[in-house]
């Protein structure tokens, strides 16, 4: 049974970087078409922050986000990683971690998210 | 990219159907059928219910049901029951391995 935590700081300082990993188990995290990260602002509704697609290496970021964020995967620690530069109030959301499949489209395993709040 | 126009909320009675629409333009959801639809509880995981406009993951109800036309792509959940309550949030491929979400739509099951 795939499993996806995803971890890292509850709490960020405005003008910070914000670093989240998420751990999959049960499943060859090499054996994904890809990896995406999506997050939900409180009360509002779901953003697609980017994707690392295996094969390639290539890695697609949603427009508004492009200058400051950064996905990658570590295969030996089965870790999908996010990194989101200069944090302000309006990055304060619940992070989800989610596998990307080819068979259904497009995200078929999420994690549980992780709220991040940004502190000024 | 925009996110896909969903209205804010649909009600029902149990037993009833409902449709919910997502709105997109030529370059997502009308460019090809990779449009999905999930459905997320309260405090809750979103979870997919459908993909490609009209197929249904295993274990997924068949009451249930996407369909598409044009930029327009729509969810249709029969036989309303209390547990159908939830949000509901559709996406669409946008090309170029970029994905955009509808704003999503509160279902209330009366």
């Amino acid at each position: 049974q795939m499993h996806l935590q995803e971890s890292g700081p509850g709490l960020v300082r405005a003008s910070e970087t914000l670093s989240l990993t998420c751990t999959v188990s049960g499943y060859s995290i090499s054996s994904a078409y890809y990896w995406a990260w999506i997050r939900q602002p409180p009360g509002k509704g779901l953003e697609w922050i980017g994707s690392f697609y295996l094969t390639s290496g290539n890695t697609y970021y949603t427009p508004s986000l492009k200058s400051r964020v950064t996905i990658s995967v570590d295969t030996s620690k089965s870790q999908v990683s996010l990194q989101l530069s200069s944090m302000t109030a309006s990055d304060t959301a619940v992070y989800f971690c989610a596998r990307g499949s080819r068979v259904t489209p497009p995200f078929d395993n999420w994690g549980q998210g992780t709220l991040v709040t940004v502190s000024s | 990219q925009s996110a896909l126009t969903q209205p804010a909320s649909v009600s029902g009675s149990p037993g009833q159907s409902i449709t919910i629409s997502c709105t997109g333009t030529s370059g997502d959801v009308g460019s090809d059928d990779y449009v999905s639809w999930y459905q997320q509880h309260p405090g809750k995981t979103p979870k997919l219910i459908i993909y490609n406009v009209n197929a249904r993951p295993s274990g997924v109800s068949n009451r249930f049901s996407g369909f598409k036309s044009g930029t327009t792509a729509s969810l249709t959940i029969s036989g309303l029951q209390s547990e159908d309550e939830a949000d509901y949030y559709c996406c669409s491929y946008a090309g170029v391995s970029y994905w955009v979400f509808g704003g999503g739509t509160k279902l209330t099951v009366l």
